[in-house]
């Protein structure tokens, strides 16, 4: 199947600091990607939806001035955590749709998000 | 999207066949029954999507009941590797605008 990249896996930074995470389809292009968030013991919460060379469409209740989205390229999305605090710490979760029909979606690894 | 209903856990003794059940009453005559899993720290996975007929591809089959309010995933023979968090969504396929929403799946664990 398709494959989604994400980096990095992980990553620890301090409070007040911004963070960008990657997603990346490998082998395919996709027009549209989605991010998630996951907490502890808890399921994948969709924050937004990345369209390629448009603004994103954020869910009910997401901040987009804190998590911004950029789909420069039919490739690639980023998700930046501004200005980032312990309550942002969070499993980050990227996907993106198989073309040409669009039935499956493929995730990337994941981004472990921990904020001191 | 239509709402799904998933038992919250259930066991599997390894080798045994496992089968999931989701209800979904609500769903309507183009939705999908997709289902996706999720090993602890990883994204999750598609395994098997279905409208009206049994699917089966390399991981496991897709029962899906006459009216469609209810299916069963199945994994023939169930191994360590497959404990998991498993996930049914009804969705719309092909849709421009569609997107998954996740419930909270049912945690199937595969004991020795």
């Amino acid at each position: 199947g398709a494959v989604v990249s994400q980096h990095p896996s992980w990553v620890i930074c301090k409070s007040g600091t911004s963070v960008k995470i990657e997603c990346r389809s490998l082998d395919f292009q996709a027009t549209t990607m989605f991010w998630y968030r996951q907490f502890p013991k808890q399921s994948l919460m969709l924050m937004a939806t990345s369209n390629e060379g448009s603004k994103a469409t954020y869910e009910q209740g997401v901040e987009k001035d804190k998590f911004l989205i950029n789909h420069a390229s039919l490739t690639l999305s980023t998700l930046t955590v501004t200005s980032a605090h312990p309550e942002d710490s969070s499993f980050y979760i990227c996907s993106a749709r198989e073309p040409p029909a669009n039935e499956k979606l493929f995730f990337g690894s994941g981004t472990q998000l921990s904020v001191l | 999207d239509a709402k799904t209903t998933q038992p919250p856990s259930m066991d599997c003794a390894e080798g045994r066949a496992a089968n999931l059940p989701c209800n979904h009453s609500t769903i309507s005559g183009n939705e999908y029954v997709y289902w996706y899993r999720q090993i602890h720290s990883q994204g999750p996975q598609y395994i098997i999507h279905g409208l009206k007929n049994n699917e089966t591809n390399e991981m496991a089959s897709l029962i899906i009941t006459e009216d469609r309010k209810s299916s069963t995933l199945i994994l023939p023979h169930a191994t360590l590797r497959d404990t998991a968090v498993y996930y049914c969504i009804v969705r719309v396929a092909g849709s421009s605008y569609g997107k998954l929403t996740f419930g909270q799946g049912t945690i199937l664990t595969v004991h020795p």
